[in-house]
């Protein structure tokens, strides 16, 4: 059975740091292993999306890595900014539709 | 729609009481997806529709718990007799079918069960 945990699951960095954010899975025959954003009392946005296949994406600052092999996965933040504060969840899918998610990992950037 | 709406944002019902939450997912999405998110806990799959159908729904915790979805569009949850324990937010997501990874979600309905 997948499980997916996310260290640490809290983080207060002082803006402008570049922080990791981690994510660890069981299993590692996954489709594919997305990040979401989530703010308080809102739904998740997608942030990025690696395919099996693939061993990075970037989107602006932030850029997420895949290893398979070892069941991880992180999150790379840049010159983090107090709007990035919000809860980041991992999920990975075995399959084509259904995602396992983390519990998340709750970032405060502060000014 | 321009996104994933979900109604209403905040339900308190009583013990005991049945609740309705709908979902209406983007226009063209097929692939349609129930999640729960407990305090404290992540994202638990309840069930997925492709089109009207069901074709997964061993996500639901209880026989308490439906799921319906009509004209290939708006979805309702329902919950039978609700317990404390059912207390959490309840999330939809939409996807053009079930091979696109990307999911869009709506903003949730958040249960409270007292």
């Amino acid at each position: 059975k997948q499980e997916v945990t996310q260290i640490p699951a809290a983080l207060s960095v002082p803006e402008g740091e570049n922080l990791v954010l981690n994510c660890s899975f069981t299993d590692s025959a996954i489709y594919n292993l997305q990040w979401f954003r989530q703010d308080p009392g809102k739904g998740l946005t997608s942030l990025l999306l690696i395919q099996s296949s693939q061993r990075e994406q970037t989107s602006g600052r932030l850029n997420a890595s895949l290893d398979k092999s070892s069941g991880r996965s992180t999150l790379y933040i840049a010159a983090s900014q107090p709007g990035d504060s919000a809860t980041y969840l991992c999920a990975v899918s075995s399959g084509t539709y259904k995602y396992i998610f983390g519990t998340g990992t709750r970032l405060k950037v502060l000014a | 729609g321009a996104g994933v709406s979900q109604s209403p944002s905040n339900k308190v019902t009583e013990k005991g009481k049945d609740v309705e939450l709908r979902c209406d997912p983007i226009s063209g999405h097929t692939a349609l997806y129930w999640y729960r998110q407990s305090l404290g806990q992540g994202l638990e799959f309840l069930i997925y529709f492709q089109g009207n159908s069901a074709p997964d729904k061993s996500g639901l915790p209880s026989d308490r718990f439906s799921a319906e979805r009509t004209g290939g569009s708006v979805s309702t949850l329902t919950i039978q007799r609700t317990q404390q324990e059912d207390s959490a937010v309840y999330l939809c997501a939409s996807s053009e079918d079930s091979y696109s990874p990307g999911y869009t979600f709506g903003s949730g309905t958040r249960l409270t069960v007292v």
